[in-house]
């Protein structure tokens, strides 16, 4: 089965750190590009981030531009987002989706999401 | 920059009628990028219609996407009970953008 499962979310004052992680499983996850988004509380999506198949290349949103960093290990099938000088608007869920090159680069596939509170 | 509008905001309809939904660009977006997902409460969002107007597998055909320019529908010709939820549409690019979505729900 085709899978992305979040882990890593949680309560962290302003000014803190997390890592998100995001475990691929049932598809060749090297050969895809791969995005974060996130949902604040009662809104809606939000693009964060991508990276390409390798992990030479990078883009972010204006929003979390160096704060966050995004990067993956093909080894272990594994996607990152390391979050610093976290604010209270960061408080959402966060997504990993998979972008889909044959489909137009639509996400084909998401997680379920984590949860990351930011807060005191 | 490229920003999405979505209408009507909410959408009340019953089962077995028509919704139709609006997403608009605020300039010409390539129609091969643009995406329509579906969420429901608590759960990730699912790609409904690639390249504005291909079914993902596993859509049903009661999904239908058209548009192209700066204008793009989403119709749900009869309402299934699972079909309420909420829509957006997004534009593929440099920064990925979504619309600020369509709740359909039941009147």
């Amino acid at each position: 089965e085709v899978q992305l499962v979040e882990s890593g979310g949680g309560l962290v004052q302003p000014g803190g750190s997390l890592r998100l992680s995001c475990a691929a499983s049932g598809f060749t996850f090297s050969t895809y590009w791969m995005h974060w988004v996130r949902q604040a509380p009662g809104k809606g999506l939000v693009w964060v981030s991508r990276i390409n198949s390798d992990g030479s290349s990078t883009s972010y949103a204006d929003s979390v531009k160096g704060r966050f960093t995004i990067s993956r290990d093909n080894a272990k099938n594994t996607l990152y987002l390391q979050m610093n000088s976290l604010r209270a608007e960061d408080t959402a869920v966060f997504y990993c989706a998979r972008e889909a090159a044959d489909l137009f680069y639509a996400f084909d596939i998401w997680g379920q999401g984590t949860m990351v509170t930011v807060s005191s | 920059e490229i920003v999405l509008t979505q209408s009507p905001g909410t959408l009340s309809l019953s089962p077995g009628e028509r919704a139709t939904l609006s997403c608009r660009a605020r300039q010409s977006v390539s129609s091969s990028y643009l995406v329509w997902y579906q969420q429901k409460p608590g759960q990730a969002p699912r790609l409904l219609i690639y390249g504005s107007s291909n079914r993902a597998t596993g859509i049903p055909d009661r999904f239908s996407g058209s548009g192209s320019g700066t204008d793009f529908t989403l119709t749900i010709r009869r309402l299934e009970p699972e079909d309420f939820a909420v829509y957006y549409c997004q534009q593929y690019g440099s920064s990925p953008i979504f619309g600020p979505g369509t709740k359909v729900d039941i009147k």
